[in-house]
């Protein structure tokens, strides 16, 4: 069964830092990955995928991912940290075969000070 | 373009009682719909999904229950309430069967049973 791992469940940077969430996933053949966000009180919205291809992947807002099959890691980076950053970020799997079924993290709660 | 909505935003309600939480999504044919529970620092569990009007499919044993009566509503529903059920309930819906297809979520309802 796939599992996905998040170090961390909060996570505090300036602002103008860089941001790493961290994410790694478990699973006998490299799933499909998704990082979304979710602020406060609101659903989750997709900031990027991986499905093929490049293994770096942009997203929204600036963030990016990459996925490296031999660490079984996809991990979120920001370059420099905004305020309107704050917010929680879910990694996610899914399988490639079959029909999908998203296996999400636990969160890490991103906070941004000034 | 797509939407989704649930409602209600917000519910308390006493131990024992029912529950009836619905989602709609708008501007898509024949979805996939899921619903997911979101506990403080356990990340998003499915609870169901469905793949087509009737056809409900439960990932975890509990006292809820998941119906899809027309094409684009899906509702979930309890007899009897238990303190265990609050949290914050999330409906999302994707296209096609391919692990690779984005879900979209909607807004959440947020039920605290007491």
């Amino acid at each position: 069964a796939q599992s996905v791992t998040q170090l961390g469940s909060h996570v505090s940077v300036s602002e103008g830092a860089l941001v790493l969430l961290r994410c790694n996933y478990s699973s006998s053949v490299p799933p499909y990955l998704f990082w979304y966000v979710q602020y406060p009180n609101q659903g989750l919205q997709l900031l990027l995928k991986y499905t093929t291809g490049a293994t770096l992947v942009k997203g929204i807002n600036g963030f990016e991912a990459e996925f490296k099959k031999s660490e079984t890691s996809f991990h979120l980076t920001k370059p420099s940290a905004h305020m309107s950053d704050a917010a929680e970020y879910f990694c996610a799997v899914s399988e490639k075969t079959g029909f999908q079924k998203l296996v999400f993290g636990t969160g890490t709660r991103l906070l941004v000070s000034p | 373009s797509q939407t989704i909505h649930q409602w209600p935003a917000t519910l308390v309600q006493p131990v024992g009682s029912p529950l009836s939480l619905e989602c709609t999504v708008e501007g898509t044919s024949n979805p996939n719909l899921y619903w997911y529970r979101q506990a403080a620092g356990r990340g998003l569990q499915l609870l169901f999904y469905s793949v087509g009007i009737g056809q409900i499919s439960s990932e975890v044993p509990q006292n809820l229950s998941a119906s899809r009566p027309q094409d684009r509503q899906f509702i979930l529903s309890s007899k009897k309430l238990l303190l265990s059920d609050s949290g914050f309930y999330l409906c999302a819906w994707s296209v096609g069967s391919g692990g690779r297809n984005e879900q979209f979520f909607g807004p959440g309802t947020r039920l605290t049973v007491l």
